[in-house]
């Protein structure tokens, strides 16, 4: 069935790093552009990356830019986030989404503390 | 950045009664709109795209209407299922952004 599987998360100390993973199945990767999400606790969804279907084409949001990278391999059907100078408020679940949401990973816990 | 609001942060509806639901962007993000629904402990599940578009395996009780800057959600008769929260999120400017949410709750 369609269905994006994340990997990834964890714990990390601030100014660290982590990567994440999303890997579909049961649809073309390659037609969709792919979005990241994330969810601090208790708290909306707030909007981080997108990739087009390329790859050549990304955008972020303007308190993950220059610290994280989107990035894709069509090749393995998968999408990533690498991201680097992790902060305390970038402690969220983080959600691969394909195109504007129609599907959904199960999310993954990044935690950013000492 | 255009900032999205939504109306009311919470909405207490009894079973059956009808949920109305508002967004405001700061500008005109034209038709390019999507509104979701979230469970706790659950990824979110995509409703309406392009502001009016039901999207696969959408319940007909659910409808989007608006454009420009005011776009309303409704959900005719709720139903159990239905409380959760809602979002909408303007997908025509970059960044992207998401409105607040609007918990919809028993009342």
């Amino acid at each position: 069935q369609v269905q994006l599987v994340q990997s990834g998360g964890g714990l990390v100390k601030p100014g660290g790093s982590l990567r994440l993973s999303c890997t579909a199945s049961g649809f073309t990767f390659s037609d969709y552009y792919m979005t990241w999400i994330r969810q601090a606790p208790g708290k909306g969804l707030e909007w981080v990356s997108y990739i087009n279907i390329g790859g050549d084409y990304t955008n972020y949001a303007g308190s993950v830019k220059g610290r994280f990278t989107i990035s894709r391999d069509n090749a393995k059907n998968s999408l990533y986030l690498q991201m680097n100078s992790l902060r305390g408020e970038d402690t969220a679940v983080y959600y691969c989404a394909r195109n504007i949401g129609d599907v959904w990973g199960q999310g993954t816990t990044v935690t950013v503390s000492s | 950045e255009i900032v999205m609001t939504q109306a009311p942060a919470t909405l207490s509806v009894s079973p059956g009664e009808r949920a109305t639901l508002s967004c405001r962007a700061s500008q005109s993000v034209n038709s390019i709109l999507a509104w979701y629904q979230q469970k706790p402990g659950q990824a979110p599940r995509l409703l309406i795209y392009g502001a009016s578009t039901r999207a696969a395996g959408i319940p007909a009780r659910f409808s989007g209407s608006g454009s420009g800057t005011e776009f309303t959600l409704t959900i005719s008769s709720l139903q159990s299922e239905d409380f959760a929260v809602y979002y909408c999120h303007q997908y025509n400017n970059w960044p992207r952004t998401f409105g607040q949410g609007t918990k919809v709750e028993i009342k």
